[in-house]
């Protein structure tokens, strides 16, 4: 059974970076078939795609937080991870790491196995 | 970007009785080479992550029960119910595939009444 988990801190300051990571258990991350993604829901609010990477280190990122994001992945530690720049209240919200099953190019499928989400709160 | 509506945002549908939801794309989801539409159907619990339901517009994932059915064509899909049960509360997105990058309708609540 696939496992994903998210962590990192709770609270980060404005203008500071946002740093996660989403350990992958019950499974290898370094399968051709899937890349890994992160999407967050601010409270109250719908689901928005971040960014996802492939094993090999392949990363599309959505154009509206391109300039603040790099997703990275660490194969011989199972893991991948998010930092997002220069956060600001907006980037308050519920973050998810999640396997997307890749039935295209650059990424593209659907997301078939997601983390429990942890909370980031920007605020000083 | 394509955009994906979802209506209505809110449904209250008595115990047993169906449940249907919308999904509209801004431009066609269809690749013609597979003719496949590049859709799927999630459901959101109140305190827990998205679930996966269906993929491929019409595509039950495994484990998914069987009142839940997703149809479609063109730019408008949907999501059905058909026997509303209790534990089916939660809020449903709908999500495309075809084109970077992925996008989420914006939710449909759906309440017993």
């Amino acid at each position: 059974q696939l496992q994903l988990q998210e962590s990192g801190p709770g609270l980060v300051r404005p203008s500071e970076t946002l740093s996660l990571t989403c350990s992958v258990s019950g499974g290898s991350i370094s399968i051709t078939s899937y890349y890994w993604g992160w999407i967050r829901q601010p409270p109250g609010k719908g689901l928005e795609y971040i960014g996802s990477i492939s094993y090999s280190g392949n990363t599309y990122y959505s154009p509206s937080l391109k300039s603040r994001v790099t997703i990275s992945v660490d194969t011989s530690k199972n893991q991948f991870s998010l930092n997002l720049r220069s956060v600001t209240a907006a980037d308050t919200a519920m973050y998810y790491c999640a396997r997307i099953y890749a039935s295209g190019n650059y990424g593209r499928g659907w997301f078939d196995s997601w983390g429990q989400g942890t909370l980031v709160t920007v605020s000083s | 970007d394509i955009v994906m509506t979802q209506s209505p945002e809110s449904l209250t549908v008595s115990l047993g009785e169906r449940a249907t939801i919308n999904c509209k794309s801004s431009q066609s989801v269809l690749y013609s080479v597979n003719n496949k539409y590049y859709l799927a159907w999630y459901q959101q619990k109140p305190g827990q992550a998205p679930k996966l339901l269906i993929y491929w517009a019409s595509t039950r994932e495994f484990g998914v029960p069987d009142r839940f059915s997703g149809s479609g064509s063109g730019t408008d899909f949907t999501l059905t119910i058909s026997s509303l049960q209790a534990e089916d509360v939660a809020i449903y997105y709908c999500q495309q595939y075809y084109s970077a990058p992925l996008t989420f309708g914006g939710g449909t609540k759906v309440e017993i009444k």
